[in-house]
């Protein structure tokens, strides 16, 4: 059961802000929206995660709607090594079960 | 360095070869987990364990098997590896919090003839 709905690709130049949508409009209350990417074939990597609040750190900054139906993820200044495939997730923080469900994500290409 | 690896990284087998891959971490994280990683699939999840001892099915566990020994290690069985098994598999661990972001190991693809 698809949870979230994000493009199949994007392009971004080298440089720019790369805004990545992802729609979750069936998200609870107490589910979060996380993101990990995965650059070529190596292991998926954390990016950010938030509940309701716009969150940033040194890699990103993660917008979520005020309805929560959405969010954003951004990259500030997109760099060639910033291209691959962006997984947007939504799930509860505690469970029986802490995983992840990874759909087809975006896949990002950064241009020079 | 926090790490999880994996073990070997790259294995080409025949069908029936028993083998196993490892993985381990070294950040103390209760919980690990194997997925597997197939083209249009996206990321399924094999096993998990929440704890030494502790471990359950997730979406895929068919032909595998796992172990919780210790903390650090959460090896991937399988007994009878046939072609259907050729994939990436991914071994990941996490701290049992709220916060519970995961660490994925480099992968290991697996070719079964």
């Amino acid at each position: 059961d698809a949870k979230t709905t994000q493009p199949p690709s994007m392009d971004c130049a080298e440089g720019r802000a790369a805004n990545l949508p992802c729609n979750h409009s069936t998200i609870s209350g107490n589910e979060y929206v996380y993101w990990y990417r995965q650059i070529h074939s190596q292991g998926p990597q954390y990016i950010i995660h938030g509940l309701k609040n716009n969150e940033t750190n040194e890699m990103a900054s993660l917008i979520i709607t005020e309805d929560r139906k959405s969010s954003t993820l951004i990259l500030p200044h997109a760099t060639l090594r910033d291209t691959a495939v962006y997984y947007c997730i939504v799930r509860v923080a505690t469970g029986d079960n802490n995983d992840m469900r990874f759909g087809a994500g975006t896949r990002l290409t950064v241009k020079p | 360095e926090a790490q999880v690896t994996q073990n070997p990284r790259y294995l080409i087998t025949v069908t029936g070869k028993k083998l196993t891959v490892t993985c381990s971490q070294n950040m103390n994280h209760e919980y690990m987990s194997w997925y597997r990683q197939d083209p249009g699939l996206g990321l399924r999840q094999i096993y998990y364990s929440m704890n030494v001892e502790v471990t359950d099915k997730g979406d895929v566990p068919e032909g595998y098997k796992v172990s919780r020994k210790e903390k650090r290690n959460f090896p991937l069985i399988l007994e009878s590896p046939s072609p259907n098994q050729t994939s990436l598999y991914f071994c990941a661990s996490s701290l049992w919090s709220e916060f519970n972001e995961q660490f994925f190991g480099p992968g290991t693809r697996l070719t079964v003839l």
